[in-house]
């Protein structure tokens, strides 16, 4: 049984540069979803797909963050130009919409640090 | 975005007591859902609940989507060590979860 994968698990970055992220799913889940943690708060939704169309977007993602899903399976998070205000934990879950209820399951998230 | 409210923010207890944790909304949700997170590792779920009112154990662990459905409660019966972590409500609506700020829970052996 292989849960969700996120990879890296920690980046470090200097402000400016750009980072990617990449989260595989639940194989067959078709829903995915990426959240941002920072420190003593709960997760924050930010954008998810079904299958390879984004369908909803926070006002949280800013236009220096982009998702893909290109083949509906394995995901990416990119933040271009990182400002230290981007630190914190990233994180992935999937779900289906085939099983009769839709649980989230997560990743172990990416941890990012902007210097 | 929806507010959840969690309390309390934090619990210091000894090991064998009972814990109890609340959720509350200001908006109405369709599905309640409890979270332990612990450092450096993703939220897992422990509960889930559907319907207004239901009333669901998972081993130690019970909780309750409320009648009014903006609001849920969990407990944790005879605490060990191990549940050491922080518990997170959420709640869905559409298809969006949101979040509460989470309990940080301690168990003092």
């Amino acid at each position: 049984d292989t849960g969700v994968s996120q990879d890296p698990r920690h980046k470090i970055t200097k402000r400016g540069q750009n980072v990617t992220f990449r989260c595989d799913p639940i194989s067959e889940h078709n829903r995915l979803y990426w959240y941002r943690q920072t420190l003593g708060q709960g997760p924050e939704f930010l954008t998810y797909f079904q299958n390879e169309a984004q369908l909803e977007k926070s006002r949280l993602l800013s236009d220096r963050f982009s998702a893909e899903r290109p083949k509906g399976s394995f995901s990416t998070l990119e933040i271009q130009r990182t400002e230290q205000g981007d630190s914190a934990m990233y994180l992935c879950a999937s779900s289906s919409t085939f099983l009769a209820k839709n649980i989230q399951y997560f990743g172990a998230g990416t941890r990012l640090s902007v210097l | 975005g929806q507010q959840l409210n969690q309390s309390p923010q934090s619990m210091f207890i000894q090991e064998g007591e009972d814990v109890s944790m609340n959720c509350t909304s200001s908006s109405i949700f369709n599905t309640w859902l409890w979270y332990k997170q612990d450092p450096g590792e993703g939220p897992v779920l422990l509960i889930a609940l559907y319907k207004a009112g239901e009333l669901t154990s998972n081993g130690r662990l019970t909780a309750q989507f409320g009648i009014t459905r903006k609001d849920s409660f969990l407990n944790i019966s005879a605490s060990i060590p191990s549940d050491v972590g922080i518990y997170f409500c959420a709640g869905q609506y559409g298809n969006q979860f949101y979040f509460g700020t989470g309990t940080s829970l301690t168990v003092i052996p």
